[in-house]
């Protein structure tokens, strides 16, 4: 059973930083890229950033602006985002998301598995 | 960048009718790379079509989706009372992905 656990969400102040894990089991994790997608209160679904499988490839939603850095440890079959210079705005829960398919180049991909999600709440 | 924007916003019905949903995409979505979702309060979303028109393993068949190009749907036959949610479009052309605004199927 694919399983998705996020961790690492939490209350910080404007201008912070935090790192979020997400932990997979029950598939082959190296051989999947994974995403991560976010969701603010009371509003729709905003994806953040795609890795290929080997963790060579990124992509980012033009909205970060270099302030979030998506990463992976196949040793660990674990997920993480690096976010920096938080601001309100970015309150939201942050789910992870298992891609369907490796993604070498280009990620193109859709979502078959979903995480529970982690709340991260900027605020002072 | 392609955007998604879902149609109507909020969809009232009663259970047994049918729902039509409508995603339209700002540019050609090539390859039919079109997903739809159903999320529920408190639940992560839940992949329901992809490839415009397949259903995903365990769906309902009473969900269907078709369209090509810019324009597609999302059909639920007959609405269950497990149905009413929230409905999401995403494309997955290239990158940037993207979700539609959502549309919101509530009880009538």
């Amino acid at each position: 059973e694919v399983q998705l656990l996020e961790s690492g969400g939490g209350l910080v102040q404007p201008g912070g930083s935090l790192r979020l894990s997400c932990a997979a089991s029950g598939f082959t994790f190296s051989s999947y890229g994974m995403s991560w997608v976010r969701q603010a209160p009371g509003k729709g679904l905003e994806w953040v950033s795609v890795i290929s499988g080997s963790g060579t490839t990124t992509y980012y939603a033009d909205s970060l602006k270099g302030r979030f850095t998506i990463s992976r440890d196949n040793s660990k079959n674990t997920l993480y985002l690096q976010m920096n210079s938080l601001r309100g705005e970015d309150t939201a829960i942050y789910y992870c998301a298992k891609a369907i398919k490796y993604c070498g180049g280009e990620c193109s991909t859709y979502f078959d598995y979903w995480g529970q999600g982690a709340l991260v709440t900027v605020s002072s | 960048e392609i955007v998604l924007t879902q149609s109507p916003g909020t969809l009232s019905l009663s259970p047994g009718e049918r729902a039509t949903l409508s995603c339209r995409a700002s540019q050609t979505i090539a390859g039919n790379s079109l997903a739809w979702y159903q999320q529920k309060p408190g639940q992560p979303p839940r992949l329901l079509i992809y490839g415009a028109s397949s259903g995903a393993t365990g769906i309902p068949a009473r969900f269907s989706g078709g369209g090509s190009g810019t324009d597609f749907t999302l059909i639920i036959s007959s609405l269950e009372p497990e149905d009413f949610a929230v409905y999401y479009c995403q494309h997955y052309v290239s990158s940037p992905l993207a979700f539609g605004g959502g549309t919101k199927v509530e009880i009538k």
